[in-house]
């Protein structure tokens, strides 16, 4: 298993253009969370999946985001008509779920987001 | 909403000295994680605490949970260069919660 994977790792768009990342995490994961990060400052919260099930989006994710994971395998980040206020590092992170355990995160590599 | 606040915000220590980064929680905690991010990386996780006082050690890197489960501390001995980075604790509210993210503590190392 290579950990999870984000494509691409940079991405460079002009306001107003729509963008959509990918994150493939770890196959035996159950769990996946999507965070953004800015400079300076802990990873924020965006949303997170339970196999194909979308648990929660962050209140502060405005309706032009919006995340998918079809079969429970893969996960996509679309933000429509990008803003200036949307650069940032988007990242993908995994985990496992048990029973009566639960086990720390492993991000990706995540992708960074210009808006210009 | 939960918070999780980070003290100090940055700290330059000279090699060989002690490093401590502080953690804290407007709510009960039902466990609590450290991540360490190096420059230009992503977090990378370290360790979690689940019990009330729990302390746990990882070579030089001591982690406690305190009494009400609302805050915790990293405690590093004797930094080294490979210990540059910004080391994050991270809070969840209950078992099946996501976890949030402190502010970090930036830690850097004077030769």
């Amino acid at each position: 298993d290579t950990g999870v994977s984000q494509d691409p790792r940079h991405k460079i768009t002009k306001r107003g253009q729509n963008v959509t990342f990918r994150c493939d995490p770890i196959s035996e994961h159950n769990r996946l969370y999507w965070y953004r990060q800015t400079l300076g400052q802990g990873p924020e919260f965006l949303t997170y999946f339970q196999n194909e099930a979308q648990l929660e989006k962050s209140r502060l994710l405005s309706d032009r985001f919006s995340a998918e994971r079809p079969k429970g395998s893969f996960s996509t980040l679309e933000i429509q008509r990008t803003e200036q206020g949307d650069s940032a590092m988007y990242l993908c992170a995994s985990s496992l779920l048990g029973l009566n355990t639960f086990y720390g995160y492993t991000f990706g590599s995540g992708t960074r987001l210009t808006v210009v | 909403g939960q918070q999780v606040m980070q003290i100090p915000q940055y700290q330059h220590v000279q090699e060989g000295e002690d490093f401590t980064t502080y953690c804290n929680s407007s709510t009960t905690l039902s466990n609590i994680q450290w991540y360490k991010q190096r420059p230009g990386g992503h977090p990378v996780f370290l360790i979690q605490l689940v019990k009330s006082g729990e302390v746990k050690k990882q070579k030089r890197l001591t982690f406690q949970f305190g009494e009400a489960k609302k805050n915790s501390s990293l405690h590093i001995t004797a930094t080294q260069t490979t210990d540059v980075g910004t080391y994050f604790c991270a809070g969840r509210r209950n078992r099946d919660d996501k976890i949030i993210f402190g502010k970090g503590t930036r830690l850097h190392i004077l030769p």
